[in-house]
Formats: C-alpha cells, structure tokens, sequence
C-alpha cells in the first residue's frame, strides 16, 4: 500500500527552482523518505534520502516538516533533463525493502 | 565502476513460450531485485535475491521465477507467457549489509528489457 500521497503532475520553467511536495502522514519514527526519479523509458534513479533533518547532495534538497508527516524535494535550478516521474518512498531501514513507487509526480520542464 | 547491466535490451515472444531475461549486479552489491513495469500501472515488486536466496516476493504468480548465481548475478523466469507479461523489466542491485543504516534503501537500477508478447 501507498504511504505517501503526491499531485500527480507539476510545471516548472526551465531555471527556476522545482518544489515537489509529498505528504507521509503515517510514516513511522524509523521510516526514511527516500525520492526517486524514472526519465522516460529509463530505470528508476536514486535521487536523495532523509529522516528528519534537512538534507542536500548534488542533485536536490530534501525538507523534511518537524513532524515529519510531509516532506518537499526541491531541484534548485530545474533543466529540461529533469523531467521526469518523481516517487516518493517511505521506508524502514531493516526488513524487506522492496521499493513501493506509487504514481508519483510527472514534472515537465518548461522551456 | 560499470552500472547494473540487462539483457536483452528487447524481446518478442508469443503466448505460451518461456522467457529468461538476465541481469548483472554492481561490483559488490549481493542483493538483487527485480521490478515489472506494464504500461500504465507503474513499478511493481516481483522478486529479492539476496546472496543466493529468495528473500521476498510480490503478488506474481508462480509462473515468474528466478534465481540469484554465486557471482550474485541473477536471472528471471517466465513461463507460460500471457499478453499481460509485455512490460518494461528492471533489474536493481543493493549493497548487503546495510540493515539499519540510511543507505539500506538505496537501490540502482539497469536499463530494464521490454518484453513484448504477441
């Protein structure tokens, strides 16, 4: 079963900033959210990962609410290879840890 | 460092024939999971291998099988093949040993071969 709830599509001008939000609102206090990405035709790609603090690596930020219950990926400086489906996953970090994908979040990169 | 490799990159069968599709794990990654993307219905879980056994499955009927070989490279069966079996397959590799720590969920993905049956 889905544990996150995203929109199912988003627009963002190329250059600008992409706010992606995903609400967890059952998540448990040894869940992670981790965000993955699918391009077209393409297999799923990691992009980042947090539990309850704030985090940044090459790619995105990952905001995490201070009751956890939501979370926002932010792509800083969107470009038209960042389109893209965006998943975003809640999971514990022992047991079985088959990836749930959901529907996700279609973002198109506007020119 | 080579990625998680598939193959083949396409394949078209009929109804009724069996199929075997193969995948390659990172350098020293154990676990291996296999993924069923049919068009329109996303990502589906199938299978997890994890040094040499099965260790989880998905809601697939027995007809989907597979095996993970000592050098942790793994390969998925299909018998059988029905017209709802056309799907992208991806392949996905894990470190092992990673229980409790935050990269334990971190999974990389192959290309993925596209069945297609006719």
């Amino acid at each position: 079963d889905a544990k996150t709830t995203q929109p199912p599509s988003m627009d963002c001008a190329e250059g600008r900033a992409a706010n992606l939000p995903c609400n967890h609102s059952t998540i448990s206090g040894n869940e992670y959210v981790y965000w993955y990405r699918q391009i077209h035709s393409q297999g799923p790609q990691y992009i980042i990962h947090g539990l309850k603090n704030n985090e940044t690596n090459e790619m995105a930020s990952l905001i995490i609410t201070e009751d956890r219950k939501s979370s926002t990926l932010i792509l800083p400086h969107a470009t038209l290879r960042d389109t893209a489906v965006y998943y975003c996953i809640v999971l514990p970090q022992t047991g079985a840890n088959n990836l749930f994908f959901g529907t996700g979040t279609r973002l198109t990169v506007i020119p | 460092e080579a990625g998680v490799t598939q193959s083949p990159t396409h394949l078209i069968k009929t109804r009724g024939q069996q199929v075997t599709l193969r995948c390659s794990p990172i350098s020293g990654h154990t676990s291996v999971y296999w993924y069923q993307q049919a068009l329109g219905l996303g990502l589906q879980f199938l299978l997890w291998y994890d040094e040499g056994e099965e260790r989880n499955r998905g809601n697939f009927p027995p007809r989907f099988s597979g095996r993970q070989f000592p050098n942790y490279s793994s390969e998925l069966n299909v018998n059988a093949l029905e017209l709802e079996d056309s799907a992208l397959y991806l392949c996905a590799s894990r470190k092992t040993g990673l229980a409790g720590g935050p990269s334990y969920n971190e999974q990389f993905f192959g290309p993925g071969t596209r069945l297609t049956v006719l």
